[in-house]
């Protein structure tokens, strides 16, 4: 079935630095691969998303990246804010499919 | 009441009880999902229905017993259940859109088995 790796487990910045979060997944039918963000204690949400038809996608402060070919994609935070702490997920798969990561625990110190 | 609500949101049972979780969403979506949160382990689908029909069944045991009786409804039943199967249970709803394809979580059942 799909897998889905997800590096690091764990990742401390000073504020203001940058973050990147990176995964790469199997199943090269997937053609979604979604963020989500869990603070403590409270529910996942959607932060960016993107399909297979696009490499990148900036939203702000984040940006995601796709590379089709290496199977791999990436979540870029620029200048980190202590609020950005939380656990990241990675996901790939399809509508109404998909497969996690193992999820990224973020540490923005000020 | 908006978004997606559960109910309810702590749930200690023992291994013989019977017990079910239930899952409403207000956002008029046509899929909803049950999802597993252990901890060190990624989400994990069990269970999909679109448009009220099991579309997906991620070989979860059946000491687990979905039910979507409509589309703003479901429900987790429990029944004879293992210690490690306790974790966070989380529910989820999704529109399929042109635009989107956004899955909105609830806050999640902490499930302990005992």
């Amino acid at each position: 079935g799909e897998n889905v790796e997800q590096h690091p487990s764990t990742l401390s910045v000073q504020e203001g630095d940058s973050a990147v979060i990176k995964c790469t997944y199997s199943d090269s039918a997937s053609n979604y691969f979604p963020w989500y963000k869990q603070e403590l204690g409270k529910r996942p949400q959607l932060i960016i998303d993107i399909r297979s038809n696009v490499g990148e996608k900036k939203d702000q402060r984040i940006a995601v990246t796709l590379n089709k070919t290496a199977k791999h994609f990436s979540l870029h935070i620029t200048e980190t804010q202590p609020e950005d702490s939380a656990v990241y997920f990675c996901a790939s798969g399809g509508f109404q499919k998909l497969v996690f990561g193992t999820g990224t625990r973020l540490l923005v110190s000020p | 009441e908006t978004g997606v609500t559960q109910t309810p949101r702590h749930l200690v049972m023992g291994m013989t009880n019977k017990k079910s979780l239930k899952c409403e969403q207000h956002l008029g979506h046509n899929a909803m999902y049950w999802y597993k949160q252990s901890a060190k382990k990624p989400l994990e689908l069990m269970f999909v229905y679109s448009l009220e029909e099991r579309v997906e069944n991620n070989s979860v045991p059946s000491r687990f017993s979905p039910e979507c009786p409509n589309s703003s409804h479901l429900f987790l039943h429990l029944h004879t259940l293992q210690p490690e199967d306790s974790a966070l249970y989380l529910c989820a709803s999704s529109q399929r859109t042109s635009g989107s394809w956004e899955q909105y979580f609830g806050p999640g059942t902490r499930l302990t088995v005992t």
